[in-house]
This record gives structure tokens, C-alpha cells and sequence, in this order.
């Protein structure tokens, strides 16, 4: 059973820009959460997919999006970047227990 | 809405003494709680959950619905429990982790 992995591991981008961040699935599970984690801060609930469906989302604007894939993959997208919007995204797979990935480490200059 | 309080950042205890992390929540339903363990350079990881009432690497916690809490202890801390220790809650249909801003433990030789 392989655990959940992210890519990339960090990268920079500037005010205005947009992201796209992966995620692939622990194998067997089809449920993938996207967290934000705030330096000091613990992992906020970003939106959950459910067999390519969105299944919940937290108190995210619009311009964060996602996508999951037919093999239960996932995307982060976020548009128009705004400088707080700097953190680590964090992407586990399951529902009942959640398996995290290492995490996207994104600064916005 | 659920809140979830860890009111210590960090917290240090002398190898061998016993070890008590707060945590503190609100909720308006039937809160099924965790705990979530980041040791060094490592992902974040499930280190228990309330409804299974296991004991990890000698770590315990016990609901108080009365008082609102889930106090995470261990009798004896060990070096290798140095760690930032996230309380979390699950609410919702995507069943969505809320988590506390973590305690960072370390243990002292």
C-alpha cells in the first residue's frame, strides 16, 4: 500500500499568479481533503472530493479550486494569488481516518 | 460553528515525568475527536481517536463532554515524544478536520 504524495515540494510565484498543486492518493482510497496550514497554525479545511465530486468546503473563496481525477488523484488550483495566501497545503486521502501527504510548501512574493 | 483550543504553543517536561497536552472544543453535535502527532521532518500523522479508545505509545485521552475537553497524557514522557501535537474534531458530511494551532512538546534528557 503506498501512502499519499504530493508535488512539488515547495515552489515561488508572485502576487497574481496561479497555482496548481497534485496530490496522489493512499491506493484504495477515494476521498482526498485539502488543508491550509498557516505558519503557527494548525491545517484549515480547504474542500474535500468524493469520487471526482466536491463533498464539503470550508470558508475558502471561489478562486480556490479543485479537481479529482478517474484514479482518484487530485488538484489544488488557486487563482489570482494574494501574498497571505503563502503556506503549507496539505492533501490527505480517507475519510474515517485521514492519511496526510508531506505537504506543498508555497510562498507568494 | 466547532472551535477547537490547544491553549499551550509549547510545553517542555523532564524525561520521566508525566505529560498532559489541553485541548478544549465547541461543538454543537456529537464531536468524534483526535489527536494528530508531526515529529520532526515527518508528516502529519494519526496518533489516536477517541472512539477507539486505544492507548498509542503509551498516550491516552478521554473525552469529558462536560467539560468539553480531550486532554492527551502519558505517565512517563520519553525523548522520542518531542513533537507538535495537533488536537482535531470531524463535523459534516465530508466529515472535515478541524483542527487546534498545536502544542509543541519537548521533552527534556
Amino acid at each position: 500500500e503506498t501512502g499519499v504524495t504530493q508535488s512539488p515540494t515547495h515552489l515561488i510565484k508572485t502576487r497574481g499568479q496561479q497555482v496548481t498543486l497534485r496530490c496522489s492518493s493512499q491506493s484504495g482510497h477515494n476521498t482526498v481533503s485539502w488543508y491550509q496550514q498557516a505558519l503557527g497554525q494548525g491545517p484549515q479545511f480547504i474542500f474535500q472530493y468524493y469520487r471526482e465530486e466536491e463533498n464539503g468546503r470550508g470558508n475558502f473563496p471561489p478562486r480556490f479550486s479543485g479537481l479529482q481525477f478517474p484514479n482518484y488523484s487530485s488538484e489544488l488550483n488557486v487563482n489570482a494569488l494574494e501574498l497571505d495566501d503563502s503556506a503549507l497545503y496539505l492533501c490527505a486521502s480517507g475519510q474515517e481516518t485521514q492519511y496526510f501527504g508531506p505537504g506543498t510548501r508555497l510562498l507568494v512574493l | 460553528a466547532q472551535r477547537v483550543t490547544q491553549p499551550e504553543k509549547l510545553l517542555s517536561v523532564f524525561k520521566g515525568a508525566p505529560v498532559e497536552l489541553k485541548c478544549n472544543y465547541s461543538y454543537s453535535g456529537s464531536p468524534e475527536l483526535f489527536w494528530y502527532v508531526q515529529y520532526s521532518r515527518q508528516r502529519l500523522q494519526l496518533l489516536l481517536r477517541h472512539i477507539s479508545r486505544e492507548s498509542i505509545k503509551g498516550f491516552t485521552a478521554d473525552l469529558n463532554k462536560g467539560e468539553t475537553s480531550f486532554h492527551l497524557k502519558k505517565p512517563f514522557a520519553q525523548e522520542e515524544d518531542s513533537a507538535m501535537y495537533y488536537c482535531a474534531l470531524t463535523s459534516g458530511s465530508a466529515r472535515q478536520l478541524t483542527f487546534g494551532s498545536g502544542t509543541q512538546l519537548t521533552v527534556l534528557p
